[in-house]
């Protein structure tokens, strides 16, 4: 079965602190990856996604995630938060030639204190 | 902002109700995705429209339904309102039908009462 798992649904964190937020997925064909950012009362906002060439995808607000195809992983990361990065992190995937869903993970919970 | 216009922003009715949620894709995007967002389901793909066709179906209960009209812009009818059924919808609107990059909307906030 095709899947995401976040695996912290909740990470606190200092300010000025480095950050890693889990996401591991499940699927048997190629696969594009996706981070979005919700914060309160908002929609979804893109981070970075991952379609081909480099494993290494640099996004929005200094974030960047790694794509690891033999451990099915996507994780990502930020090396020093700030309060304004509290919010809601999902990771998502859209699997090839299979029209344009995404299948979203649970989301974590990023919580940066002062 | 995204570019991507829903309406309404909020929306209260009762047990039993019809309600219908609209979305105003981006200028230029041809496909629409509809979403729900519960706190015991989480994000849930519900149905992809594109240039007026359906695209892809998720799990959408039978009581649900969309469409996308000429204009492209798209309406999600939800009926027969349960409790369950409150959540907040997102819609989502990209240029192609592959969601290589999905621009989504500030969502509609159902509560079934």
């Amino acid at each position: 079965a095709q899947s995401v798992t976040q695996l912290d649904s909740q990470v606190p964190v200092f300010e000025e602190a480095p950050v890693e937020l889990r996401c591991n997925y499940s699927s048997s064909v190629s696969v594009y990856l996706f981070w979005y950012v919700q914060y309160p009362n908002q929609g979804l906002q893109l981070l970075l996604k991952y379609l081909s060439g480099s494993t290494l995808v640099k996004g929005i607000n200094g974030f960047e995630a790694e794509f690891n195809k033999s451990q099915t992983s996507f994780h990502l990361r930020k090396p020093s938060v700030h309060i304004s990065d509290t919010a809601e992190y999902f990771c998502a995937v859209a699997f090839y030639n299979q029209g344009g869903k995404l299948i979203f993970g649970q989301g974590t919970e990023l919580s940066v204190k002062p | 902002d995204s570019g991507v216009t829903q309406t309404p922003k909020h929306l209260i009715t009762a047990t039993g109700q019809r309600v219908t949620l609209r979305c105003s894709p981006r200028s230029g995007d041809l496909s629409v995705y509809w979403y729900q967002q519960s706190l015991d389901q989480g994000l849930q793909f519900l149905i992809q429209y594109y240039n007026g066709e359906e695209r892809a179906k998720g799990n959408i209960l039978e009581r649900f339904s969309a469409q996308q009209f000429p204009d492209l812009h798209s309406e999600l009818n939800l009926s027969s309102l349960e409790l369950g059924d409150s959540a907040l919808y997102f819609c989502a609107s990209s240029v192609r039908g592959d969601n290589t990059e999905a621009f989504f909307g500030q969502g509609t906030r159902l509560t079934v009462v």
